[in-house]
């Protein structure tokens, strides 16, 4: 059971808008940053969002980053087949003084 | 580039110890944290802990106190991640990834990774 919570599929067309929330608490989310990493199959994760709404250099503006209260979102807009892939937020919790992971989501393109 | 290397897949019987290494190049491997993070075959992400190169300091998962051990060479750039009393539930592929913000555990991120080294726990 993760600290945060994602739900664990997303699916949509080429060219849909997608959303993946990510349900924390005050002791995570809601007091501190989260970021949004991106695992294609086979591959090492990457950093796709941090600061909640940063993009590092080379992610396209497609990917953006959203907080409100205690959960944040990461919304993918004009979806592509090259999108589909797990993807995971993550931020420190206070309580457990230690990084926390949600389960993960599976964006599937159809 | 920056860039982070790991050591090839480990079989470890239950019981066993399993030591991964990841070189770090393209950057000053001193000024930022490692972190290690695995992941169970279908599970999600999982954070082990983190080390600073210069102090030695590290953190870690409370459900991995005791037994394991994050270490570097900083003459190689090169960071250790060691578990012990391995078991089946430890079978998954090990991650390294640099910490991009030092000092502040609530605003860092990881960014890179390394490829990943997969640790398989079988009798």
């Amino acid at each position: 059971q993760s600290v945060l919570t994602q739900p664990p599929s997303a699916s949509g067309t080429p060219g849909q808008r997608v959303t993946i929330s990510c349900s924390g608490s005050s002791s995570n989310i809601g007091s501190n940053t989260a970021n949004w990493y991106q695992q294609l199959p086979g591959t090492a994760p990457k950093l796709l969002i941090y600061n909640y709404d940063q993009r590092p250099s080379g992610v396209p503006d497609r990917f953006s980053g959203s907080k409100s209260g205690t959960s944040a979102s990461l919304a993918i807009s004009g979806l592509q087949s090259e999108d589909e892939a797990d993807y995971y937020c993550a931020s420190w919790d206070d309580s457990l003084n230690g990084r926390v992971f949600g389960g993960g989501t599976k964006l599937t393109v159809l | 580039q920056v860039q982070l290397v790991q050591s090839g897949a480990e079989v470890k019987k239950p019981g066993a110890s399993v030591k991964v290494s990841c070189k770090a190049s393209g950057y000053t491997f001193t000024s930022h944290d490692i972190n290690w993070v695995r992941r169970a075959t279908g599970q999600g992400l999982e954070w082990m802990g983190w080390m600073n190169p210069i102090s030695g300091n590290t953190g870690y998962a409370q459900k991995f106190q005791g037994r394991v051990s994050m270490t570097s060479n900083t003459a190689i750039s090169t960071a250790y991640m060691e578990l012990n009393s391995l078991t089946s539930e430890d079978t998954a592929v090990y991650y390294c990834a640099r910490s991009m913000v030092r000092g502040s555990r609530t605003l860092d991120r990881f960014d890179p990774w390394g490829q990943g080294t997969l640790v398989t726990v079988s009798s």
